[in-house]
């Protein structure tokens, strides 16, 4: 199975501030990684797939990006509804897994 | 407006059985892949089963397969999930979810139906 190391594990932050969170794949999956947004007592939403490419209808202030085993998920500046927490998943074989998540709180 | 309503969790004993639904509309049905996905308290998100189109294909997490069958009806457009042998580790939030296989992803899920496996 493809093992998801997500970092860090919570990220303490305010609203405009630069996030990134990283997510390690434990081995290549030429670009088969997905970015999920889950607010408490919600469904998760997708943000980006494809490592880099914007879900229809999410803010530019999310971009992802890949080097390597090693993927990115940015905001740029931090809005209010954005606080949440942000899960990597990988598609490249099956099982598919995801990253134990990063919590994105207010600082 | 894309609705997936889950159905059918609860409350059961170890070792019972099981079987979850998740009612589509506002898209259609029969022209997409679709997945269950869990999630336990207070956990993390883990990939349980898929099902192609017409059913031709099928994937499973491996702690399932031979407990669990993943099935749907595209004339009802449902999807279903058939839960045997269940175990506490099987404790979790089950969301249904549109699932592309283009690109590996879920693009739209349902608000989940709880299950617990407890004595």
């Amino acid at each position: 199975d493809i093992q998801m190391t997500q970092s860090p594990s919570s990220v303490s932050a305010s609203v405009g501030d630069r996030v990134t969170i990283t997510c390690r794949a434990s081995q290549g999956l030429s670009s088969w990684l997905a970015w999920f947004q889950q607010k408490p007592g919600k469904a998760p939403k997708l943000l980006i797939y494809g490592a880099s490419s914007l879900q229809s209808g999410v803010p530019s202030r999310f971009s992802g990006s890949e080097s390597g085993t090693y993927f990115t998920l940015t905001i740029s500046s931090l809005q209010p509804e954005d606080f949440a927490t942000y899960y990597c998943q990988q598609a490249k074989s099956f099982p598919w897994t995801f990253g134990q998540g990063t919590k994105v709180e207010i600082k | 407006e894309v609705q997936l309503v889950e159905s059918g969790g609860g409350l059961v004993q170890p070792g019972g059985s099981l079987r979850l639904s998740c009612e589509a509309s506002g898209f259609t049905f029969s022209s997409y892949w679709m997945s269950w996905v869990r999630q336990a308290p207070e956990m993390g998100l883990e990939w349980v089963a898929n099902i192609k189109q017409d059913g031709s294909e099928i994937n499973y997490l491996d702690s399932v397969k031979g407990r669990f069958t993943i099935s749907r009806d595209n004339s009802k457009k449902s999807l279903y999930l058939q839960m045997n042998s269940l175990r506490a580790e099987d404790t979790a939030l089950y969301y249904c979810a549109i699932t592309t296989m283009a690109t590996g992803t879920f693009d739209y899920w349902g608000q989940g139906t709880l299950v617990t496996v407890s004595s």
